[in-house]
């Protein structure tokens, strides 16, 4: 059975900090790979996506950027947080376009003071 | 690209009674619509979801019913109980590209 794992739970992090979100899927081989960011209580916004190690395509920066080192695991980071990053960030697989559903990690909590 | 709106953000039914919420889109390349389910501090859990190639699709209490016609489709529970309280969001997948695009979720309340 496929397994994805969202580290860290939860942050907080100063404005101006760097930041690092990872995302680890096992289970299944060459998964496409997503990160999205839920605003307290708001929308989800796609904001990077991955078909293949070493590719990521960004949908929305927002001053964010997004690595895929591994063919398993998905990386969020920043060199300098906003106040505006605070928020649940979503790491997500699938089997690849149009095969089926999204499968969501349990997410990570970004509070930024 | 793609747009997925979510017509109520909030909805409140009475244990037993059905509660439907509605979404549009606009793409019409896009060919798959899933439900995720998100409960309070936690993550988005998949639901049911419907392909382009049907119009109707039932999972136990949860139908879901696609109108290509209208670019909608709704999500209807029936027998409502309390533990379905929680957001729905609705999606759209445009397969020719790599993006899910997300309504903006409906509150649920069921009262006891």
């Amino acid at each position: 059975a496929q397994t994805i794992h969202q580290w860290p739970v939860a942050e907080i992090k100063a404005v101006g900090s760097p930041l690092s979100l990872g995302c680890t899927i096992k289970g299944k081989s060459s998964p496409n790979l997503y990160w999205y960011w839920q605003a307290t209580g708001g929308t989800l916004q796609q904001l990077f996506y991955s078909i293949t190690v070493g590719q990521v395509e960004s949908v929305v920066q927002l001053n964010l950027s997004a690595s895929r080192p591994k063919d398993d695991q998905f990386i969020l980071s920043t060199e300098k947080l906003l106040l505006s990053h605070s928020g649940f960030y979503l790491c997500a697989w699938s089997q690849g376009a149009g095969t089926g559903q999204l499968y969501f990690g349990e997410g990570s909590k970004l509070t930024v003071l | 690209g793609e747009k997925v709106e979510q017509h109520e953000s909030t909805l409140s039914v009475r244990e037993g009674d059905s509660a439907v919420i509605n979404c549009t889109y606009t793409d019409t390349a896009s060919s798959y619509f899933p439900w995720y389910k998100q409960e309070a501090g936690k993550s988005l859990h998949f639901v049911i979801d419907i392909r382009s190639n049907v119009d109707r699709k039932q999972s136990q209490r949860l139908i879901v019913l696609l109108d290509k016609k209208a670019k909608r489709f709704s999500l209807h529970i029936t027998a409502t109980q309390p533990e379905d309280s929680a957001i729905y969001f609705c999606a759209g997948e445009n397969t020719g590209y790599q993006n899910f695009y997300f309504g903006k979720g409906t509150s649920l309340t069921v009262i006891p």
